[in-house]
């Protein structure tokens, strides 16, 4: 498959563990916040997005947390599977919608059965 | 109902020649955006359209321009290509310009 980038920040887990992938940014204007996934050949998909007036936002299996003080966001996903293997990012926007992000580098995450 | 599609999945050219990609957006989609990855600089936004308009662009030369027809496809052309350009070209769409991006799976360009 093709690479999405290279020297990426690599976390492993074993199946069934949880991961914890972290983001930092920068705009304190940013008031939305998207993690994508984005898996070998294939474009970036929509995991769960944040607005900055939450801290915390679950989905089926995964958590956003948002701490606004120190400009973190981190992702959790219970119970990792291999098919969550994949590369993952985080973006922001400043309000002005969906269509102008801004993504982090990504972290690869690998999921040893 | 069908996803973002891009063509062409990969394309070979050479520096100094100019090139042109293709995004058709989900049906009823009417912003398109595009952005450029590549391992050293990652995901960067190239400029989005809506309504046959350009409302933001990034910051990257003016040998990239796009646009987008009546039919809400869009198109991106780069000309005068260098080395640099190599990258996967991936196409977003959303109902609108506040709503969420759906990816295709992109264009790989390389440049030799």
């Amino acid at each position: 498959g093709e690479s999405v980038g290279l020297h990426l920040p690599t976390l492993s887990v074993q199946e069934g563990d949880n991961s914890i992938i972290n983001c930092a940014y920068s705009n304190s204007a940013s008031d939305y916040f998207i993690w994508y996934k984005q898996e070998s050949g294939k474009g970036p998909q929509f995991i769960i997005d944040i607005r900055s007036n939450m801290d915390k936002r679950q989905g089926q299996r995964v958590t956003v947390l948002l701490n606004k003080t120190v400009k973190h966001l981190s992702l959790q996903i219970a119970a990792t599977q291999p098919g969550d293997s994949a590369v993952y990012f985080c973006a922001e926007t400043d309000g002005s919608g969906y269509s102008t992000l801004t993504f982090g580098k990504g972290t690869m995450l690998l999921v040893s059965p | 109902k069908a996803g973002v599609t891009q063509t062409p999945r990969y394309l070979i050219k050479t520096r100094g020649q100019q090139v042109t990609l293709s995004c058709s957006p989900i049906s009823g989609h009417r912003s398109v955006s595009w952005y450029q990855q590549t391992p050293g600089q990652g995901l960067q936004f190239l400029f989005e359209y809506f309504s046959e308009t350009q409302r933001n662009k990034g910051n990257f030369p003016g040998r990239f321009s796009g646009r987008q027809f009546s039919n809400s496809r869009s198109e991106m052309n780069v000309s005068t290509l260098e080395l640099g350009d190599s990258a996967l070209y991936l196409c977003a769409s959303s109902l609108d310009v506040r709503g969420e991006q759906y990816f295709g799976p992109g264009t790989r360009l390389t440049v030799t």
